[in-house]
Order: structure tokens, then C-alpha cells, then sequence
């Protein structure tokens, strides 16, 4: 139990593009996701948590307006990089929130911005 | 506040030997901890949790962790590594609010065959 889908897992986009990614939870809901950025060797910085049927709360730092947000649904929060530039590549990562499992991950996306 | 502590950024260790990931924490409460792994380019995969019950606690793939109260520890451990454990693991806390779940930095393990 607790799987969460993230699609895609590569994408490359050209400059000025935006890039939506979409965190599932098969067999939950997930009032709660969380979007993770990675760079390489370090470790997760959580960039906003998403709520269903609200605003996400973004961590200082983190640019709205480029990283729109929305959890429509028990089961499905996206990510869209907006305008998309070389320095968004990065590999980006979701969860979900189950108190029992801890967070249960996506399987990542790598953006590559060229 | 939670924090979390892997005090080794790399360890290497020998196919066969046992192999053990350092992980302290500071958390109020009563903690709930975890070890995840990340294979090159993958998301997190869950190995292993501590909620409560017996201090050792079995896990996937072989490993197993020791949660120590007194130490505030919560190391990883495996009897005999394997090649394929090279990962990075992270070890993470939260609290029994269920708030504030918080990751250590990661500790990269190479097994050499």
C-alpha cells in the first residue's frame, strides 16, 4: 500500500517553456503532498507542501509564480514550472503525507531546461 | 525543533562485511523514524520504520535499524553488504504530533566488490 505515481519521469523543455508534473496516490488519499527539489548530492529541499482544495504553502525562498501548484483532488497535486529556465534543472520529487508510513515518494522527474 | 544528523557524508565498506549508517535525531516527544534509499536518479524508496515496539526493527533488502532511546540513535545496519546497496540513504524524524517530518543530509554508501 501507499504508492505514489510521478509522471514523467525525464522531460526536457526549451527555455521560456512551462513543464507540469503530476504526483498520484493510487491507494490513498493524500490530503497532503509535499514537492521536493534535489540537487545533485544533496539532499531534499522541500520547496511547498500542497493542499487539497487550498493554496500550497511555500517555503521561503521558493518562487510562486514559477512553481504553480494545485491539488485539485484526494489524489493528484501538480507541479508546473512556469517559463522555465537552464538554472529550474533539477531533479524534482513528491510525497505524500501517511502518518503510519512516514512519506511515501514519488519516483522523481528529472528537468532538464535547454 | 527536529533535527537530524548523519554524521558520515560516505561510507565504503567491503561486499560481505556488515555495513552500518549513522543516524542521530533531537525531536520533543516520542520520534517516529525512518531510512529511505535513492538509487541514481529515483525517487526515495521506504526501507524501514521505528513508531514503537521492539528497538530493532527488520526492514527491506536485509537491513535493519536500532532504535536507542538514551543515544537518541537510529543507526542502519546490514550483516553482509552487497554491491547493490551503493545508494544514498537518508535517515528522517517526526514527532508524534505527526508534524514536522525532517530528513538528514544523506549518507552515500559504496559497497566495493
Amino acid at each position: 500500500g501507499a504508492v505514489v505515481s510521478q509522471h514523467p519521469s525525464r522531460v526536457i523543455c526549451k527555455s521560456g517553456t512551462s513543464v507540469k508534473i503530476e504526483c498520484r496516490s493510487l491507494d490513498f488519499q493524500a490530503t497532503t503532498m509535499f514537492w521536493y527539489r534535489q540537487f545533485p548530492k544533496q539532499s531534499l529541499m522541500l520547496m511547498a507542501t500542497s493542499n487539497e482544495g487550498s493554496k500550497a504553502t511555500y517555503e521561503q525562498g521558493v518562487e510562486k509564480d514559477k512553481f504553480l501548484i494545485n491539488h485539485a483532488s484526494l489524489t493528484l497535486s501538480t507541479l508546473t514550472v512556469t517559463s522555465a529556465h537552464p538554472e529550474d534543472s533539477s531533479f524534482y520529487i513528491c510525497s505524500a503525507d501517511r502518518v503510519d508510513y512516514g512519506y511515501t515518494f514519488g519516483s522523481g522527474t528529472r528537468l532538464t531546461v535547454v | 525543533a527536529q533535527s537530524v544528523a548523519q554524521p558520515e557524508d560516505q561510507v565504503n565498506v567491503a561486499e560481505g562485511n556488515p555495513l552500518t549508517v549513522k543516524c542521530t535525531y533531537s525531536v520533543s516527544g516520542n520520534p517516529y523514524l525512518f531510512w529511505y534509499v535513492q538509487y541514481p536518479n529515483r525517487g526515495l524508496q521506504f526501507l524501514l520504520k521505528y513508531i514503537t515496539g521492539d528497538n530493532l526493527v527488520k526492514g527491506s533488502y536485509g537491513f535493519e535499524a536500532e532504535f536507542n532511546k538514551s543515544q537518541t540513535s537510529f543507526h542502519l545496519k546490514k550483516p553482509s553488504a552487497l554491491v547493490s546497496d551503493s545508494a544514498l540513504y537518508f535517515c528522517a524524524v517526526r514527532d508524534n504530533y505527526g508534524q514536522n517530518f525532517v530528513f538528514g543530509p544523506g549518507t552515500r554508501l559504496s559497497v566495493l566488490p
